[in-house]
């Protein structure tokens, strides 16, 4: 959705850090997702947050919100070549289940 | 965590015919059921909420005699794409919520529909 925005692509070295990162304009999101999609593949969750926090942090993967901004960014550590996908982030509203969905990123990596 | 399946992973088709997809959930019972079109390189559409024992609810845009979906039990949701045309050709791909409650929704892992 025209939502949520993202940018489209991203390249990152194998062994870098990769940052994604997504907009947002409704103010009422409680919880925001990121998803990944590899090559004609459903959608995997890899992290949430909700919206009255500011970071969460599993194993590789980073989730900072900026809710003054509606920014939402995933930082992913040691970036490895299986981490090439598209990565989609989305927002809820309290007690819907109703996601909306950015474009999607594509991440490249690359040796 | 939960499981959602779909079938046909692929499904190619004659243009007019009508192609069905189920969605279940493999684990867990879902009164309710979510079902997604993606567009090549594009983000995911919600169509409809799928609701088990009362009728769908489309989205805005979406055609509910074009796109037939039943939840025919607490696991299953099916959605028929009625005389199928090229321009249906896409990614369809359900989900369900999370059965223990939160906001988290378990995707399948989507169907490839071809029309030609």
């Amino acid at each position: 959705g025209e939502d949520v925005e993202q940018s489209l692509f991203l390249s990152v070295r194998e062994g870098d850090s990769s940052v994604i990162n997504c907009t947002y304009t409704d103010s009422s999101s409680t919880y925001l997702y990121w998803y990944k999609q590899e090559p004609g593949a459903g959608l995997q969750l890899l992290t949430y947050i909700f919206s009255n926090m500011d970071m969460k942090q599993d194993q590789r993967l980073t989730v900072l919100l900026n809710k003054k901004d509606k920014h939402l960014s995933l930082r992913i550590a040691d970036t490895q070549t299986g981490d090439s996908a598209i990565y989609f982030c989305a927002e809820t509203l309290f007690n819907d289940y109703k996601l909306s969905f950015g474009a999607g990123t594509t991440v490249t990596v690359r040796a | 965590g939960a499981v959602v399946s779909q079938h046909p992973s692929r499904v190619i088709c004659k243009s007019g015919t009508s192609v069905k997809i189920e969605c279940r959930s493999l684990d867990f019972q879902a009164t309710t059921m979510f079902w997604y079109r993606q567009f090549p390189k594009q983000s995911l559409m919600l169509m409809a909420t799928s609701n088990e024992g009362s009728k769908a609810t489309y989205e805005q845009g979406v055609e509910k005699d074009k796109f037939l979906i039943n939840h025919a039990s607490l696991t299953l949701s099916t959605l028929t794409v009625t005389s199928a045309h090229p321009e249906d050709s896409s990614f369809y791909i359900c989900s369900a919520p999370n059965p223990s409650g939160g906001n988290e929704q378990f995707f399948g892992p989507g169907t490839r529909l071809t029309v030609l």
